[in-house]
């Protein structure tokens, strides 16, 4: 069966890190382009990250510096190193597959920033 | 980066309706516009891409038009299923920015 499975997500302080980890099943990511999600408690959509299968990466504003979008392609594994994490940063993260529109996601990981 | 306003930002209709959403760009998007339907608890489904191609599985009363800035979404005839929050996302550049949201009630 094709499908993303996300791990990672709980409760952080401010200032902390946290990596996710987004695992697929069905297909390789190597070959794939491959997107982050984020969504707020009762909020939109927010467009994350995006790693191209060839390596290279982008970040919204919001985020840029602070996370770090990779994969290992031996585990068939995406991740989301997370650092100086703000209250803000608080959200179901999700993963998807594809560059421009995203037929395939994850089930959601809730990552919460609070002191 | 390209803004997205999705209007209306809700929206309570009935079973059997015509329903249409806009959805209207800052910068020109070209074809490069995606609709989704999320409902409460889940990941988004992919309804639309390109403006107006329909996604394997999906019911063909969904259906999208426009190109440039201005866009549309169509649920031809609403059955209880498509009740349900809606997104539009441009992928012309990144980062690929969704709208708001329309949130489809019931009347």
């Amino acid at each position: 069966e094709v499908q993303l499975v996300e791990s990672g997500g709980g409760l952080v302080q401010p200032g902390g890190s946290l990596r996710l980890s987004c695992t697929a099943s069905g297909f390789t990511l190597s070959g794939n382009y491959m997107t982050w999600v984020r969504q707020a408690p009762g909020k939109g959509l927010e467009w994350v990250s995006l790693i191209y299968s060839g390596g290279s990466t982008y970040y919204a504003d919001s985020v840029k510096g602070r996370f770090t979008i990779s994969r290992d392609t031996s585990k068939n594994t995406l991740y989301l190193q997370m650092d100086d994490l703000r209250v803000e940063d608080t959200a179901v993260y999700y993963c998807a597959r594809d560059k421009r529109y995203y037929s395939l996601w994850g089930q959601g990981t809730l990552v919460t920033v609070s002191s | 980066d390209s803004q997205m306003t999705q209007s209306p930002s809700s929206l309570s209709a009935s079973v059997g309706d015509r329903v249409t959403i806009a959805c209207r760009a800052s910068q020109n998007v070209n074809t490069q516009l995606n609709w989704y339907q999320q409902k409460s608890g889940k990941a988004p489904n992919l309804l639309i891409y390109g403006a107006s191609s329909l996604q394997s599985d999906v019911p063909s009363r969904f259906s999208g038009s426009g190109s440039g800035t201005d866009f549309t979404l169509t649920i031809s005839s609403l059955q209880p299923d498509d009740f349900a929050t809606y997104y539009c996302q441009q992928s012309s550049s990144v980062p690929y920015t969704f709208g708001q949201g329309t949130r489809l009630e019931m009347k």
